[in-house]
């Protein structure tokens, strides 16, 4: 079966300009978590939504948001973008039914680069 | 404030010898996973421990789970250039779907 898949790899913006990347979890899979990933911080949680809902949410500040639809892909953005923004942006899904040990499978991420 | 602490940071090690990462928490988990990635691509799971005390061997790979459920660990034997990569360990924050992650050991191992 198809994997998780992220697009665009990879994204170059400007400060101050918006983005939004894409992601499309396994099959059947309704939970979509986002995490930002960077040397100095590792995997930050972002965000996870279940069902088109947040049900998750790190501590990042209000420029990031995300959706879901109902076919469980999700988008998230970022707008205002500043150079700190610059990271690998992973997404992960699972089966999202609260079972704890759950493995989370992952796209290979958005590289993304603000200049 | 990082919930889940990994050490070391950066590990390089030569072909055949062996090593342990560890993974500390002040917190309580109903069970920790370990995930490897390599680079461009995103984590993959290698093991999830559950039990208080459990050992779990994935062939040169053996994990234990502490038995309060605070911390793990991760013993590798005889190390190959193919272990090389970044391991990740996780675990579900407060009873909810939220995955958290430490930071990471990079291990290198030269041939």
């Amino acid at each position: 079966k198809a994997g998780v898949t992220q697009t665009p790899r990879y994204l170059i913006k400007t400060r101050g300009q918006q983005v939004t990347l894409s992601c499309s979890p396994i099959s059947g899979h309704r939970s979509v978590s986002w995490y930002q990933q960077t040397p100095g911080q590792g995997l930050q949680f972002l965000f996870e939504y279940f069902s088109e809902t947040q049900r998750n949410k790190g501590n990042f500040p209000g420029r990031f948001s995300g959706r879901q639809f109902s076919n469980s892909r999700s988008e998230m953005n970022v707008s205002t973008l500043e150079l700190g923004d610059s990271a690998l942006y992973l997404c992960a899904s699972s089966p999202g039914q609260g079972l704890m040990n759950t493995e989370a499978f992952f796209g290979q991420g958005t590289r993304l680069t603000v200049v | 404030t990082q919930l889940l602490e990994q050490s070391p940071q950066f590990l390089s090690i030569q072909e055949g010898e062996n090593l342990t990462v560890y993974c500390n928490s002040s917190s309580v988990f109903s069970s920790l996973q370990w995930y490897r990635q390599e680079p461009g691509e995103g984590p993959v799971l290698l093991v999830t421990v559950v039990t208080g005390g459990e050992v779990k061997k994935l062939k040169r790979l053996t994990f234990q789970f502490g038995d309060a459920r605070k911390d793990s660990s991760l013993h590798i034997t005889a190390a190959q250039p193919g272990d090389t990569g970044l391991y990740l360990c996780a675990g579900y924050q407060g009873g909810s779907e939220k995955l958290v992650f430490g930071k990471g050991t990079k291990l290198t191992v030269n041939p």
